[in-house]
């Protein structure tokens, strides 16, 4: 089952505005996880943010995460057409052979030139 | 550096046609591998994972299967396919004890 639901599923910006998406999920998690796919493509990992942490960066995207409300956004800052893409969260019902991902259903972000 | 193959690309079957799809990974070794299928507009589902050779967990009851006969290798097939079977098909895998996964290119499998 999905565990992680994003909102919005879509959003619309133009270059230069920040892009915000949200996450839920049910249960408790190890860690979540943000992907990004481009249309037909494979997904690439971008940041993982562990239970015991509420922020994280890399670059020009800002990852938090709120346990007591299982919840977390995705921050892109300045966006540009480029990040024109689907962003899936995905937590982690890790176990010590590795990890097992649930993903969400995505967000598709448009940036507009 | 790590590299991960899939193939085909893209596949047309008809209905009650054998599946076989390959994934391979490379530069790495005793890697998890993992088996998802992606709905158009839709996020991933869990197929298949695998911790190790011969070692394939199943996720979702259906008419599909696993194997893995070689350390970098994972396979995904079916004896009989059904219209429900079509979809983006997507192999990943994870360093053990690590928990950001790898993705390959994908199969877009369509069934007719």
């Amino acid at each position: 089952s999905q565990q992680g639901e994003e909102d919005p599923q879509a959003l619309s910006i133009q270059e230069g505005e920040n892009a915000t998406m949200n996450c839920s999920y049910k249960t408790s998690i190890n860690n979540l996880q943000w992907y990004r796919q481009n249309s037909g493509r494979g997904l690439v990992h971008l940041i993982l943010i562990r239970s015991n942490e509420r922020e994280k960066h890399s670059g020009r995207l800002r990852v938090t995460l709120d346990t007591s409300k299982k919840s977390s956004s995705l921050l892109i800052t300045a966006s540009r057409a480029a990040d024109t893409a689907s962003y899936f969260c995905a937590t982690d019902a890790w176990e010590t052979s590795g990890s097992r991902l649930t993903f969400g259903e995505g967000t598709q972000l448009t940036v507009n030139p | 550096s790590q590299t991960i193959h899939q193939w085909p690309a893209t596949l047309v079957q008809p209905v009650g046609s054998p599946l076989s799809l390959e994934c391979t990974v490379e530069g790495t070794s005793n890697p998890n591998l993992y088996w998802y299928r992606q709905a158009a507009g839709r996020g991933l589902q869990l197929l298949f994972y695998s911790i190790g050779i011969d070692q394939i967990s199943s996720e979702v009851p259906q008419n599909l299967s696993a194997s893995r006969p070689q350390d970098r290798q994972f396979i995904l097939s079916s004896k009989k396919l059904l219209l429900s079977d079509s979809g983006f098909y997507l192999c990943a895998w994870s360093v053990q004890g690590s928990h950001g996964q790898y993705f390959g290119p994908g199969t877009r499998l369509t069934v007719t």
